[in-house]
């Protein structure tokens, strides 16, 4: 069963860097799949933040793309997200998850439970 | 363009049928999926593709497609039904993007 978990701090001051880590157990990132990062703001709906293929390549919600840095280190089975000069707009729950994609169709098939970080000074 | 758009909310009543959609230029080219979120709780991929569900998913709930438009469909919905509903795709630049999300309340 393959199952994702978010890690990182929960309170991240203004003009700081968000970083956060999502550890990946039951599958080897190697092996295939897009992985990446989903956020939610507090009473409101999902927004992609990007996406990573296993070998590296990478895709960024353009809103965000000047921000955002997602990478991953296959050797711990894990990959992370930087997020740039936050704001309290960033005050959100983070997911991370599994993103099959084909020619013709995508899903998000598995998800970490989310953490919670919010921007404060 | 790369947005998708739902209706914010829809009812249903208990035991009856219920179809949500999604409407985004990119469905001509991508199918939708669809995922199911509860108070406190990550989403949960419910459908993908053309009509495919992940085990474990009741088979009460279908997908179909038509143009720009995804639908999900509920048959016979349940209590336990009543969620926030998030159409899924990628857009011709192949990013993903959601819905706004649509707010299912089971009477």
């Amino acid at each position: 069963q393959v199952q994702l978990q978010e890690s990182g701090p929960g309170l991240v001051k203004p003009s700081e860097t968000l970083s956060l880590t999502c550890a990946v157990s039951g599958y080897s990132i190697s092996s295939g799949y897009y992985w990446g990062w989903i956020r939610q703001p507090p009473g409101k709906g999902l927004e992609w933040i990007g996406s990573i293929y296993h070998s590296g390549s990478t895709y960024y919600n353009p809103s965000l793309k000047s921000r955002v840095t997602i990478s991953v280190d296959t050797s711990k089975n894990q990959f992370s997200l930087k997020l740039s000069s936050v704001t309290a707009a960033d005050t959100a729950v983070y997911y991370c998850a599994r993103l099959d994609s084909s020619s013709w169709e995508t899903s998000l098939d598995y998800w970490g439970q989310g953490t919670l970080v919010t921007v404060s000074s | 363009s790369s947005e998708l758009t739902q209706d914010p909310a829809v009812s249903v009543a208990l035991g009856q049928t219920v179809r949500i959609t999604c409407q985004g230029d990119s469905l001509r080219s991508y199918y939708a999926s669809w995922y199911q979120q509860k108070p406190g709780q990550a989403p949960v991929l419910v459908i993908y593709g053309k009509n495919n569900r992940p085990s474990g998913i009741p088979d009460r709930f279908s997908g179909s497609s038509s143009g720009n438009t995804a639908s999900l469909t509920i048959t016979g919905a349940q209590a336990e039904d009543e969620a926030d509903y998030y159409c899924n795709s990628r857009d011709s630049s192949g990013n993903w993007v959601f819905g706004g999300g649509t707010k299912l309340t089971v009477l």
